[in-house]
């Protein structure tokens, strides 16, 4: 398996609070993604890097910011947390974007419930 | 990135061949088919992906349709470990590089 962890890996926090969640890989791999989880919508990408400090929105952006000042950590932070932000967080990683090598691996997962 | 039919649900015998089925009528030539399987709470894992040609690795084999409109994933040898969602993805490399889950298929393995 990948080499990639995820911290916390459950979280339950008040609306209004910030939160951040952690993601670490030992693979050296260049991209990483943070992606939730939620029933009847699948895996929805929020935000991916493709090196350090190089960053770019997914499909469902609004309300996180990341940041990835090392290679091997991306984090996801909620500034605000809101209730509709209660999901499972999967961060995945890749060696490349294009041909073999831009397979994405997923680590374990990070439950939060915003209450 | 081509839309893909799977079924619900299928049941297996422990120790049997688990055949998944997957469509994807509308795929490009520059689309890879890619499997991954999530066991319940865990993250997705990635089992195999191919272009055209029938791959094989030590979790699966991957079997495309040579107009590539449908392809089928071979688990050889089912354990009950196995059971999971399993989805069938179509998209081309590069880009923005996400991925898109559908609803996938709950394989059951049973005794």
């Amino acid at each position: 398996d990948a080499g990639i962890t995820q911290s916390p890996r459950h979280k339950v926090t008040e609306t209004g609070t910030p939160v951040t969640l952690r993601c670490h890989q030992t693979e050296n791999h260049r991209y990483m993604y943070w992606y939730r989880q939620d029933p009847g919508h699948g895996l929805r990408l929020i935000h991916y890097s493709y090196g350090v400090k190089d960053t770019d929105k997914g499909e469902v952006s609004d309300g996180y910011s990341v940041s990835r000042s090392k290679t091997e950590d991306f984090l996801l932070t909620l500034e605000s947390a809101t209730s509709s932000q209660t999901s499972v967080y999967f961060c995945a990683i890749s060696e490349s974007a294009s041909g073999r090598k831009d397979t994405q691996y997923f680590g374990p997962g990070t439950r939060l419930t915003v209450l | 990135d081509a839309k893909t039919t799977q079924p619900p649900s299928m049941d297996c015998a422990e120790g049997r061949a688990a055949n998944l089925p997957c469509n994807h009528s509308t795929i490009s030539g520059n689309e890879y088919v890619y499997w991954y399987r999530q066991i319940h709470s865990q993250g997705p894992q990635y089992i195999i992906h191919g272009l055209k040609n029938n791959e094989t690795n030590e979790m699966a084999s991957l079997i495309i349709t040579e107009d590539r409109k449908s392809s089928t994933l071979i688990l050889p040898h089912a354990t009950l470990r196995d059971t999971a969602v399993y989805y069938c993805i179509v998209r081309a490399t590069g880009g923005g590089n996400k991925l898109t889950f559908g609803t996938g298929t709950q394989l059951k393995v049973e005794l």
